[in-house]
């Protein structure tokens, strides 16, 4: 299986900071990256797609990049509503594996 | 408007098997574009992919749990389903339905399965 790691596994910022979030796969996939976003209690909600493609009627704050085995997704001008977890997951190859997430705090 | 719904029961004794069903409106289970997937999440912890199923009836399945799982659809009822068999404690977690386009890009609510006697 593909192992995705995220770095960090939290992260405390303010409204207002920008934020960077990492993601390494163990093997080369492309680009066939994908984020998301889950608050608590809630299913994840898909953000980034291909590792770059915002995915319909997510705001452009969001953004990703990356190809290969390193990628990121950066957030910017953070607002209440972005502290959440994320996760990213590689669908290259089956299984499909997800990173263990990253806990963005106030 | 796509919607995906978990069903099931909420708790299943260890040993037995845990069948969940995902209802799909808003799109056709039969789209050539999609494929209709079954992830999970223990409580507090990652997220884990089960597996998919094409309307055709061809499935992927994770091989740490292949030996368990079966994915199928109905396309007649626009659904898919999924079944564990041998559950333990271990498998207790929320079980979410998926559209898979590129990743997992459309998700059920999720349902809590509990694994207890």
């Amino acid at each position: 299986d593909i192992q995705m790691t995220q770095s960090p596994s939290s992260l405390s910022a303010s409204v207002g900071d920008r934020v960077t979030i990492t993601c390494r796969a163990s093997q080369d996939i492309a680009n066939h990256l994908a984020w998301f976003q889950q608050k608590p209690g809630k299913a994840p909600k898909s953000l980034i797609y291909a590792a770059s493609s915002l995915q319909s009627g997510v705001p452009s704050k969001f953004s990703g990049s990356g190809s290969g085995t390193e990628f990121t997704l950066t957030i910017s001008t953070l607002q209440p509503e972005d502290f959440a977890t994320y996760f990213c997951q590689q669908y290259k190859i089956y299984p499909y594996t997800f990173g263990q997430g990253t806990r963005l705090e106030i | 408007q796509l919607q995906l719904q978990e069903s099931g029961p909420g708790l299943v004794k260890p040993s037995e098997t845990l069948s969940l069903t995902c209802t799909v409106s808003g799109d056709s289970i039969s789209s050539n574009f999609h494929y209709w997937g079954w992830i999970r999440q223990p409580p507090g912890k990652g997220l884990e992919w089960i597996g998919n199923v094409f309307y055709t009836g061809s499935t992927y399945y994770n091989p740490s749990l292949k030996s368990r799982v079966t994915i199928s659809v109905d396309t007649s009822k626009n659904h898919f389903s999924l079944k564990l068999s041998s559950v333990t404690a271990a498998d207790t977690a929320v079980y979410y339905c998926a559209r898979e386009r590129y990743a997992c890009d459309d998700w059920g609510q999720g349902t809590l399965v509990t694994v207890s006697s």
